[in-house]
């Protein structure tokens, strides 16, 4: 199974500061038909996932544009400019190339 | 709007079995496929695996081959889980996702297997 490592595990920022998280996988996620099927979501306490990336860097309908995401084969990443409260919480990457798909073991954002 | 509105929370016996709900509304359930995650108390997502709400064709992720059953109730554009002969692990919230980017979730189930 592919293995998709985070870092930082946890993350202290506070309102307004830029931040990254880095997502590393085992395996190449570029797909035979040629896209990526790297997604980013976010889970606030208490709330279900949502999706904030896909495909590595589109961004989902309605998700703010302070979020973006970049990179390619094994290494990605994802950045926020200028954390806002609602931020908090804790992302995860996921991969949807290889079978079976897999999580990240997610990165908590908190506000220093 | 799209929604995926699961069942209320469940607390069973090790051995019993439970059938966990997810409706979607808002789409054509048959156009995408439906997903199912399991989060333990305090821990991270796990993929479970999916079905093809096209064919009712499972694939199951491999801690999830014995026990687990996805199915579908396609007129009434609802997915299930069941899961059979519970054990204490099993305790956990169990989410739906639409589609293979995940894109619309369940509020999830929280399911607690306690003697």
């Amino acid at each position: 199974d592919v293995v998709l490592t985070q870092t930082p595990p946890t993350l202290s920022a506070t309102i307004g500061q830029s931040v990254s998280i880095s997502c590393r996988s085992s395996q190449s996620l570029l797909d035979s038909d040629g896209d990526t099927y790297l997604n980013w979501l976010l889970q606030r306490p208490g709330q279900s996932p949502q999706l904030l990336i896909y495909s590595v860097s589109n961004l989902e309908s309605g998700v703010p544009n302070r979020f973006s995401g970049s990179g390619s084969e094994t290494d990605f990443t994802l950045k926020i400019s200028g954390v806002e409260a609602e931020d908090l919480g804790v992302y995860y990457c996921m991969q949807a190339t290889h079978a079976p798909y897999t999580f990240g073991a997610g990165t908590k954002l908190e506000l220093k | 709007q799209i929604q995926l509105v699961q069942s209320g929370p469940e607390l069973k016996k090790p051995g019993e079995s439970l059938k966990i709900s997810c409706k979607a509304s808002g789409y054509t359930f048959t156009d995408y496929a439906m997903q199912w995650v399991k989060q333990a108390p305090g821990k991270g997502l796990q993929y479970m695996g999916w079905i093809n709400t096209q064919t009712g064709k499972p694939t199951y992720a491999d801690d999830f081959k014995e026990r687990f059953v996805f199915s579908l109730e396609t007129s009434a554009s609802t997915a299930y889980l069941q899961i059979n002969n519970l054990k204490n692990e099993d305790t956990a919230t169990y989410f739906c996702a639409r589609a293979h980017y995940f894109d619309y979730w369940g509020q999830g189930v929280m399911v607690t297997v306690s003697s």
